[in-house]
């Protein structure tokens, strides 16, 4: 039982390049959720989804589109990175709702 | 607009003393408060939570008092260990509500000297 997966560990991309996120898990967990993680600013959601083919915007979901085909699987999508972007992403699940979340290890991502 | 503020951001505790982290939200509709630990280069995980209906929950020595009145939650950490040192982050959601969001304060490292 792995938990929460996500891939790449690190990245640099130049403005204006596109990339994927990938996130996998293996609890089968109807919820999943994409936050970026700045310093001394918490966590900020981005876009989360309560089941394959349901997904929803978040707090800050400006630049990034999501997709759910599947139970296990929620990649995050940058289509034109821009420096703002530069940050910590961390892709969570839950059996049901905002309780318990199990989050990723991160993807910590630059743009210059 | 930032819906759950944290203080203080960062701390330092000698081994065996207490650590007090606090919290406040402005949304009355929160329902369920959690506390996340997060150590450098991991994710965070969940290590306490609380609802509004109790004003006290203990796990170890893990500690969540609630003020429902103030609207304030903090985290108390008896005897610190070295091995808490940990960025602690508090959250605050709607259990049940159209929103699955969670909010989080800004996170507070905290250092536990030997």
């Amino acid at each position: 039982n792995a938990g929460v997966t996500q891939t790449p560990k690190f990245r640099i991309l130049k403005i204006g390049q596109s990339m994927t996120l990938q996130c996998t898990q293996d609890m089968n967990h109807n919820y999943m959720y994409w936050y970026r993680q700045d310093p001394g600013m918490g966590l900020k959601l981005i876009y989360y989804s309560v089941g394959a083919g349901i997904t929803d915007k978040g707090e800050v979901p400006n630049g990034y589109n999501v997709s759910r085909s599947t139970t296990e699987d929620f990649p995050l999508r940058l289509e034109l990175a821009a420096p703002s972007q530069t940050s910590v992403y961390f892709c969570a699940s839950s059996y049901a709702g905002p309780y318990e979340q199990y989050f990723g290890p991160g993807t910590r991502l630059t743009v210059t | 607009q930032q819906q759950v503020k944290q203080s203080p951001q960062s701390l330092i505790v000698q081994k065996g003393g207490i650590s007090i982290i606090n919290c406040a939200y402005e949304n009355t509709a929160f329902d369920y408060f959690p506390w996340y630990q997060q150590f450098p280069g991991k994710g965070p995980a969940l290590l306490i939570a609380i609802r509004p209906d109790v004003s006290e929950k203990k796990e170890g020595r893990f500690t969540i008092s609630f003020n429902k009145s103030a609207k304030q939650f903090s985290l108390h950490i008896m005897d610190s260990q070295p091995g808490d040192s940990a960025t602690y982050f508090c959250a605050a959601s709607i259990l049940g509500g159209y929103n699955n969001d969670m909010r989080f304060g800004a996170g507070t490292r905290l250092t536990v000297k030997p």
